[in-house]
């Protein structure tokens, strides 16, 4: 099946700092890409969803300028999440949908953020 | 606003046993239906994913129904094994605010007992 490979696996940073998640589909191109976030024993809630080429679309309650997405292309999009603060610290997972098979969305590793 | 349920929260079976997992959502109006695997700390394994048109679908010992009008899915797992403990989260796809997203439950954590 197809592969999504999210890195880093775990990161931990100091309040202040940002951190940046990469995503990339190997495989396969992605012309959509999407960021979710997964609090413990919470379902996976959509942040955003990214499109090649074109600016992000955050869902309602999510600080755009907080976390900054950027699909530069088909395999890649990255995750910044700036001036994190440990209310930031959560399971952050990427999604990425096959074009050929735009009915199936395949799932990154995930990355476990730590914000001290 | 879509709403997925899945019950139980957490189930603990014996080896062996045939089971049944539970997922229920609130509108209709979806694409297809997908059920995940999550083992813990790790990302998302698809499983099964059920069309809008289709009522069922089969991989190995995993089966999964899905009946749109009542908004309902079943996964059933015969012969569970521990290597099936994992959380198992189902979701739908469906248009919304002009685009189209995956809504997922919470899950279900199963654990399969040797």
């Amino acid at each position: 099946g197809a592969v999504v490979s999210q890195h880093p696996s775990r990161v931990i940073c100091k309040s202040g700092t940002s951190v940046k998640i990469e995503c990339r589909s190997l495989d396969f191109q992605a012309t959509t890409m999407f960021w979710y976030r997964q609090f413990p024993k919470q379902s996976l809630m959509l942040m955003a969803t990214s499109n090649e080429g074109s600016k992000a679309t955050y869902e309602q309650g999510v600080e755009k300028d907080k976390f900054l997405i950027n699909h530069a292309s088909l395999t890649l999009s990255t995750l910044t999440v700036t001036s994190a603060h440990p209310e930031d610290s959560s399971f952050y997972i990427c999604s990425a949908r096959d074009l050929q098979m735009s009915s199936t969305a395949f799932f990154g590793q995930g990355t476990r953020l730590t914000v001290v | 606003k879509q709403e997925v349920t899945q019950i139980p929260a957490a189930l603990s079976v014996p080896e062996g046993e045939n089971l049944v997992l539970n997922c229920s959502f609130t509108d209709s109006a979806i694409y297809n239906l997908q059920w995940f695997r999550q083992d813990p700390g790790k990302g998302l394994t698809s499983l099964l994913l059920i069309q809008s048109s289709q009522r069922e679908q089969t991989s190995g010992r995993l089966n999964a129904s899905l009946d749109k009008s009542s908004g309902r899915s079943t996964l059933y797992i015969a012969a569970s094994q521990p290597g099936d403990s994992a959380t198992y989260l189902c979701a739908v796809r469906r248009m919304e605010g002009g685009s189209e997203k995956l809504v997922f439950g919470k899950g279900t954590k199963l654990t399969v007992n040797p």
